[in-house]
């Protein structure tokens, strides 16, 4: 069963437009949630997260929003650049609801950035 | 170097086999974790753990054993390699709410 969802393997771009990757959870215990970006043959790196609490967080050109009664978040890139294009995953836990420090990660969405 | 190290990168192996995995890391987190990355599924949790001598299994255990007898190593042991387990492996640790990863292994199981 697949906790953490990201429906779309991939998405092609235009650089300097906007990025928009969506996750989708089913653990209604979730209350942390991250993105981890990943170039090919490197480690995932963290990007940004977003607590329960809030709706919003931006960093730079990266915002996550996320709606909790839809249990949706979502990563958006303004603008774009070809070094956005790499493997991004979306990240759940539980951490402050239920103890657990496991993170529960989606299946990635590859982005490319075309310049 | 600070950070969060694997060895080898690559390593290829026969049916079999026992193989073992390292993870070396500088910052003295708590908790450490194994991943695998399989086309498909993402990121799978093997094993983590919270402390030294500390662990417990995560989505995808079987085959797989581990230890923590400091705290900086994480080492991650195949017993008997089996094709299925061929992957790509990630060592993580952790600082308050964010997981560092390290550059991954990749292993193939002939």
């Amino acid at each position: 069963d697949q906790q953490v969802k990201q429906n779309s393997p991939s998405l092609s771009v235009q650089e300097g437009r906007i990025s928009i990757l969506n996750c989708d959870y089913t653990n209604s215990m979730f209350d942390y949630f991250l993105w981890y970006k990943k170039y090919p043959a490197e480690g995932p790196t963290f990007l940004i997260s977003i607590s329960s609490i809030k709706d919003k967080n931006e960093d730079g050109r990266f915002t996550v929003f996320l709606n909790k009664s839809a249990k949706h978040l979502s990563l958006h890139i303004v603008p774009s650049q070809p070094g956005d294009s790499a493997v991004y995953f979306c990240a759940a836990s539980g951490v402050r609801t239920s103890g657990t420090y496991k993170y529960i990660f989606g299946t990635g969405t590859r982005l490319k950035v075309l310049a | 170097d600070a950070g969060i190290t694997q060895s080898p990168r690559y390593k290829i192996t026969e049916t079999g086999r026992q193989v073992t995995l390292m993870c070396h890391q500088t910052w003295s987190h708590s908790y450490m974790f194994w991943y695998r990355q399989d086309l498909g599924h993402g990121l799978r949790l093997i094993y983590y753990s919270a402390a030294a001598d500390i662990t417990d299994k995560g989505e995808v255990p079987d085959g797989y054993v581990v230890s923590r007898s400091k705290t900086e190593n994480f080492p991650l042991t195949l017993e008997s390699a089996t094709r299925s387990q061929t992957s790509v492996y990630f060592c993580a640790s952790r600082s308050t709410d964010t997981q560092y990863f390290g550059p991954g292994t990749r292993l193939t199981v002939l």
